[in-house]
């Protein structure tokens, strides 16, 4: 299967501060990639659709002025998580749509806990 | 509107007996459905998918499901669990061009010695 790649994989940062997640499409083009979240034991729920080019789509309940997404290119999607809050800390997992029978493939996730 | 409904929050099963994880969907249309696996602080893997090829669908690891439509289910099991499949399942849906998925809440896998 294809391959997504996050970074970093773990990250630790002082309340207030911000933090960028790239997640990167290594095996073919994506031009829409997706940003998840996972509290402890939870599922994931979809933060935002990222299109390459465009503006990212939010999902109802997320703030898209603290969480910056960024779809630069159609290989990179950037998450920013800004001024970050201990309620942020979560497990962040990307994915890309595409390949050659269109399907989703995730990340291996970036955990974030801040302090 | 499409929504998945994981019946079981946390199976629990002995090493060397059968796996069964339920998973019910609801669809306005033909479904894409997959489930997928999370070992501890890791990344998700897709264990097997339906989208509208056969019903009974093998995957890795001994996994397989099958779509009922009659009963809009796609349950995952497997003949002998093993220790190493001790992990999280998730099941999901997706429209027919997987644009956009929902993930069920999760069912925690437990392997007894």
């Amino acid at each position: 299967g294809a391959v997504v790649s996050q970074h970093p994989s773990w990250v630790i940062c002082k309340s207030g501060t911000s933090v960028k997640i790239e997640c990167r499409s290594l095996d073919f083009q994506a031009t829409t990639m997706f940003w998840y979240r996972q509290f402890p034991k939870q599922s994931l729920m979809l933060m935002a659709t990222s299109n390459e080019g465009s503006k990212a789509t939010y999902e109802q309940g997320v703030e898209k002025d603290k969480f910056l997404i960024n779809h630069a290119s159609l290989t990179l999607s950037t998450l920013t998580v800004t001024s970050a809050h201990p309620e942020d800390s979560s497990f962040y997992i990307c994915s890309s749509w595409g390949g050659v029978n269109n399907e989703q493939f995730f990340g291996p996730g970036t955990r974030l806990t801040v302090l | 509107a499409q929504s998945v409904t994981q019946l079981d929050s946390h199976v629990s099963v002995s090493e060397g007996t059968p796996v069964l994880l339920r998973c019910n969907y609801s669809s306005s249309y033909s479904p894409s459905l997959f489930w997928y696996v999370q070992h501890p602080n890791k990344g998700l893997q897709l264990l097997l998918k339906y989208t509208s090829a056969a019903t009974l669908v093998k995957g890795i690891n001994g996994f397989e499901a099958e779509f009922k439509k009659s009963e809009t289910s796609f349950h995952l099991t497997k003949p002998s669990a093993h220790m190493s499949d001790a992990a999280e399942y998730f099941c999901v849906v997706s429209d027919s061009s997987a644009s956009k998925i929902i993930f069920g809440s999760g069912t925690r896998l437990s392997i007894r010695p």
